[in-house]
């Protein structure tokens, strides 16, 4: 079975701190991780994948297999971060469902 | 990047009536739709997944009687919520897959369905 984990529910931080929001996952495949984000009153979009290994909106994620960990970091976090951010797992590059862990969701304070 | 719409955006309904949800893949081909269900400040919830000319697959737990879902081209599915009551309250999401290589889901903007 899968399982994606986002221990924390709520994250505050102040604009230009760094963030970090978790995400831990089990698979014994090899899966493919996401980072989507849902801004206030708008749908769900993806920010990024980690076979992109690409930087979007200053964020980036590093899937770690050691620690079957995908962690999003951002080294100056800005006001207009704030939002839900969901972790998401897809079993191998395939059509198929996205595993959702249940979102944390980030305060950047002026 | 590529556009998934639903409608109707909001519903209001009366206990027992149906509601029919719309969802549509506006500038390529959806093979699979997805559909989800989205409580306040907690994940999405798979319902099913909806494959083009097939029947859906739901999900443990979800009742296909009760969440009719129809896959009738490969640009339009449909959530039908049967004999809807109040605990069937909730946001609901589709979204699309978009089938190429390196492929991405592609969410719709979310139904609010209220039953009274």
């Amino acid at each position: 079975a899968q399982r994606v984990t986002q221990p924390e529910k709520l994250l505050s931080v102040f604009k230009g701190a760094p963030v970090e929001l978790k995400c831990n996952y089990s698979y014994s495949g090899s899966p493919e991780l996401f980072w989507y984000v849902q801004y206030s009153r708008q749908r769900l979009q993806l920010l990024l994948r980690h076979i992109s290994r690409e930087s979007i909106k200053g964020f980036t994620a590093d899937l770690n297999k050691g620690e079957t960990s995908f962690h999003l970091k951002k080294p100056f976090a800005q006001e207009e971060d704030s939002a839900m951010y969901y972790c998401a797992l897809r079993r191998g590059s395939t059509l198929g469902r996205l595993y959702f862990g249940r979102g944390t969701q980030l305060t950047v304070w002026p | 990047g590529a556009v998934v719409s639903q409608h109707p955006s909001w519903v209001i309904c009366k206990s027992g009536t149906s509601v029919k949800i719309e969802c549509r893949s506006l500038d390529f081909q959806a093979t699979t739709m997805f559909w989800y269900r989205q409580f306040p400040k907690q994940s999405l919830m798979l319902m099913a997944t909806s494959n083009e000319g097939s029947k859906a697959t739901y999900e443990q737990g979800v009742e296909k009687d009760k969440f009719l879902i129809n896959h009738a081209s490969l640009t339009l599915s449909t959530l039908t919520v049967t004999s809807a009551h109040p605990e069937d309250s909730s946001f609901y999401i589709c979204s699309a897959d978009q089938g190429a290589s390196y492929n991405e889901q592609f969410f719709g903007p979310g139904t609010r369905l209220t039953v009274l």
